[in-house]
């Protein structure tokens, strides 16, 4: 049981190229979800999706795109990458206990833009 | 919207001595709390919660408590560790929300001293 991987592990891109950060997971839960870290500012929610085929936006989405083609996976796509997108990014995969959410996350992709 | 304060955002504690982290809420719907740890180089773990119709909770060496009245919520580590050095993270969630409502407070760094 991997629980939440996340490849790569780091990244270089520069300005106005775009990538692919993978996310997977082994645990069956059906949220999933992408978060950057920056210095100083906590966890911010890029997107999410409560299950295969439904994705919806989080706090800061522009610049980024997601699919969920199955439960496994959720990809997250930057198009055109630019120097603000420069952080720590980190996937998680949720199950609900009763009424709240709990949350699980990977290792992280640290991504530097130049 | 939900917003999380958390304080202090750098603790530093004498090894064996008890660390506390507090954290705020603005929204009285909020009804789940969880702690997540991380270390450095990691992704955040959960590491206790907390739910609405609870006031404390203990697991070993850590404990969580809330006060709904004053919409404050603390974490307190005993006996320290140097294992305890880490960035801890509180956050709120609403019963049955969606991600967007998932906040995070902006994260204390806690530093034992040997």
């Amino acid at each position: 049981n991997a629980g939440v991987t996340q490849t790569p592990k780091f990244q270089v891109l520069k300005t106005g190229q775009s990538m692919t950060l993978q996310c997977a997971q082994d645990m069956n839960h059906e949220y999933m979800s992408w978060y950057r870290q920056d210095p100083g500012m906590g966890l911010r929610l890029i997107h999410y999706s409560v299950g295969a085929g439904i994705t919806d936006q989080g706090e800061v989405p522009n610049g980024y795109n997601v699919s969920r083609s199955t439960t496994e996976d959720f990809p997250l796509r930057l198009l055109s990458a630019a120097p603000s997108q420069t952080s720590v990014y980190f996937c998680a995969t949720g199950r609900w206990t009763g009424t709240s959410l709990e949350q699980y996350f990977g290792p992280g992709t640290r991504l530097t833009v130049t | 919207g939900e917003n999380v304060e958390q304080h202090p955002s750098t603790l530093s504690v004498q090894e064996g001595d008890s660390a506390v982290i507090k954290c705020t809420y603005s929204d009285s719907a909020s009804n789940y709390f969880p702690w997540y740890k991380q270390e450095l180089g990691k992704g955040p773990q959960l590491i206790i919660d907390i739910r609405s119709n609870v006031g404390e909770k203990k697991d070993q060496r850590i404990a969580v408590t809330l006060n709904k009245t004053a919409k404050h919520f603390s974490l307190h580590i005993t006996e320290t560790q140097p294992e305890d050095s880490a960035v801890y993270f509180c956050a709120a969630t609403q019963p049955y929300s969606s991600a967007s409502k998932i906040i995070f407070g902006s994260g204390t760094r806690l530093s034992i001293r040997p």
